[in-house]
């Protein structure tokens, strides 16, 4: 697609329950990124991709959240027996991957979580 | 250990006039710069960012930043706000040295254009 997808656009849990979160990056993007981002804050680091491989998990809070990329496209972040804490805004970038670190990231639109 | 600071919550210009959303940080090393900027409902979107060479980087929409090293500043300027720049604009750092994936982010300003 033109650009970073994400869904559900909404996701409403009961705590306790496990929540998937979906990412398509924009079309041949080799890096995909995960932030979480709480109301009033700026996104925060969770874990990155290159191709399938998971470079650097070290932004996730516990064991209770994990992420793949099994095909090296979509990317699925997952919370499992959630927590009225893990409510925030879920947000997925891409990047090329060709320039390093100094190349741009594009965002999707996010995926804004509330757990009751 | 890095941090980007975004010292206002808010700021709030008339329509026409300059503006200038204020952006520090403090990381080893040379680091590369990014701003990006948040409307309603949607994802974050890239404006420029500094890597190297001058100074003064341009933009979209009409702004541009300037890397002040001695200052550890990135400030984002536009000349002549519009309306339609209202939204929420975030400072980022990279550290060149640290892994590829981790942008710092500052906590955002809110921007808002009066007519």
């Amino acid at each position: 697609g033109a650009g970073v997808s994400q869904s559900p656009r909404y996701k409403v849990t009961k705590r306790g329950q496990d929540v998937a979160l979906r990412c398509d990056p924009i079309s041949g993007h080799v890096s995909l990124y995960w932030y979480r981002q709480a109301l009033g804050q700026g996104p925060e680091f969770l874990t990155y991709f290159n191709y399938e491989a998971q470079q650097d998990k070290s932004g996730l809070p516990n064991d209770r959240f994990s992420a793949e990329r099994p095909e090296g496209s979509i990317s699925t972040l997952t919370i499992q027996r959630t927590e009225q804490r893990d409510s925030a805004m879920y947000r997925c970038a891409s990047s090329s991957g060709t320039s390093g670190r100094i190349e741009t990231q594009y965002f999707g639109p996010g995926t804004r979580l509330l757990v009751l | 250990a890095q941090s980007v600071a975004q010292p206002e919550d808010q700021v709030n210009v008339a329509e026409g006039n300059p503006l200038t959303v204020k952006c520090t940080y403090s990381v080893s090393g040379n680091p590369y710069l990014f701003w990006y900027v948040q409307y309603p409902n949607r994802g974050l979107q890239f404006l420029l960012k500094y890597i190297t060479g001058d100074n003064l980087v341009k933009g979209s929409y009409g702004f541009e930043a300037e890397f002040n090293k001695s200052q550890t500043s990135f400030h984002l300027k536009k000349p002549s706000a519009l309306v339609s720049d209202s939204a929420l604009y975030f400072c980022a750092v990279r550290p060149p040295l640290d892994s590829w994936g981790k942008f710092q982010f500052g906590a955002g300003t809110q921007v808002v254009v009066t007519p």
